[in-house]
């Protein structure tokens, strides 16, 4: 299985500030496709997880411009240029290169 | 809108069965295939298994291929994951997913899946097994 892995494992930033998280795999996503199937959620204290981006930098619907994703082969990240109170959770990769299974990050924990 | 509510909080004992499910509405059911991810408290997500609703056509996570298993009830637009004998390491919230964006590729007869995210979740099913 592609094993995903995140750092830094807990994040502490002030509003206003940017923040950045690093997703690495163990085996290079570029499908013979040509897509690259990396994602990033974010999950809110006590909610479901929420998509954040797809395909390594796609913005979901409704997911705000401060949050982008960009990265190429085995090395992928996720930034916020600016964070607000709200972005606080846990951010996890995952991945969907050759299913399955699907696997994901360990997982970030942002504190605002 | 597109929503998936999920089956209420479950206490069970070690070996007694069970089933959860997720109902699908404001989109057509057969259309997305429908996952479901295991988080146990303090951990990360853990992709299970999934399902297409239009032909159950099922895919599983090997970690747990044989403990579990997903199917579809199209008449209701509803989606079960099932244990027949628990286990105290089964304590865990379960969500539901819906899977788009996934790609199938066929070659000579033989089909494979890539890509695919969860665009739409459910709030979550907690688990509770005592041994």
């Amino acid at each position: 299985d592609i094993v995903l892995t995140q750092t830094p494992l807990s994040l502490s930033v002030t509003p206003g500030q940017a923040a950045s998280i690093s997703c690495k795999s163990s085996q290079r996503l570029l499908h013979s496709d040509g897509r690259t199937y990396l994602y990033w959620y974010l999950q809110k204290p006590g909610q479901s997880p929420q998509l954040l981006i797809y395909e390594v930098s796609s913005r979901f619907s409704g997911v705000p411009d401060r949050f982008s994703g960009s990265g190429s082969g085995t090395d992928f990240t996720l930034r916020i240029s600016r964070v607000e109170a709200d972005d606080a959770g846990v951010y996890y990769c995952m991945q969907g290169k050759n299913l399955p299974p699907y696997t994901f990050g360990q997982g970030t924990k942002l504190e605002i | 809108e597109v929503q998936l509510v999920q089956s209420g909080a479950e206490v069970k004992k070690s070996g007694e069965s069970l089933t959860i499910s997720c109902k699908a509405s404001g989109y057509l059911f057969d259309t997305y295939w429908i996952t479901w991810v295991r988080q146990m408290p303090g951990k990360r997500l853990e992709w299970m298994g999934m399902i297409d609703p239009n032909d159950s056509n099922r895919k599983y996570s090997p970690s747990f291929n044989g403990h579990v298993s997903i199917s579809a009830d199209r008449s209701v637009s509803t989606v079960y994951l099932q244990w027949s004998s628990l286990r105290a390491s089964d304590t865990a919230m379960y969500y539901c997913a819906r899977v788009a964006g996934l790609y199938k590729y066929c070659t000579d007869g033989l089909c494979s899946l890539s890509g695919g995210y969860f665009d739409t979740w459910g709030q979550g099913t907690p688990v509770t097994v005592s041994s």
